[in-house]
């Protein structure tokens, strides 16, 4: 069965520090991946999604980039992190001729 | 582009009581919808679809939803609700563009079950 990791879970970090996150998926392979950002009482919000490695496209213009650089691995990374980068972040997967996506369990980033 | 409307913010019943949350997207060829549940601090997850076939499905923990088509609608209800059942609950179709399938979600309804 597919599993997909987020890390870390939570995460506080200064104003204009780095970010990395990182998902992985396991047991499929060349999966979609979705990067999105959930906002405190909010809906989500579709940052990034890749059909394949070095494949990435970008949903609205902001302060942060994502990366694949494996098969089943996607980074979401910003060089100087804002406070309004705060929020819930939520990678998912689906495959081939699935609609359906499946999530991970997020990671809690605040931005002090 | 799709878009989808949850009706309601927040949905509060009571416990064994009846629920009925709402959802409404934008007309389109062909549509394929789901609801996704999410409980506090953790991932969504898929709670059932409709791709093709039978209007109404089910969950395997009691709700259902069914698909409108000359309504746009996709309703999720469950005929006795537990305390467990307490979430945000996110209605979500599809959407083609740019060469990869997305999900266009709703702005969630926080259902809440009062003892």
């Amino acid at each position: 069965s597919q599993t997909i990791h987020q890390w870390p879970a939570t995460l506080v970090q200064p104003v204009g520090s780095p970010l990395s996150l990182e998902c992985t998926v396991e047991g499929t392979s060349n999966p979609n991946l979705y990067w999105y950002r959930q906002a405190a009482g909010r809906g989500l919000q579709l940052l990034f999604y890749s059909v394949g490695i070095g494949q990435i496209s970008s949903e609205v213009p902001q302060n942060l980039s994502a990366s694949r650089p494996q098969d089943r691995q996607f980074i979401l990374s910003s060089k100087k992190l804002l406070l309004s980068d705060s929020g819930f972040y939520l990678c998912a997967w689906s495959h081939g001729q699935m609609y359906e996506q499946y999530f991970g369990p997020g990671t809690r980033l605040t931005v002090t | 582009a799709q878009s989808v409307t949850q009706l309601d913010s927040q949905v509060p019943v009571f416990e064994e009581a009846p629920v009925e949350l709402r959802c409404n997207y934008s007309s389109s060829v062909s549509v394929y919808l789901f609801w996704y549940v999410q409980y506090p601090n953790q991932g969504l997850q898929l709670l059932l679809k409709y791709l093709s076939g039978s209007t109404l499905v089910e969950s395997i923990n009691g709700f259902e939803a069914e698909f409108n088509k000359s309504q746009t609608s996709f309703h999720l209800r469950k005929p006795s609700v537990h305390i467990s059942d307490t979430a945000e609950y996110f209605c979500a179709v599809n959407s083609w563009s740019e060469g990869a399938q997305k999900l266009v979600f709703g702005q969630g309804t926080r259902l809440t079950i009062n003892p």
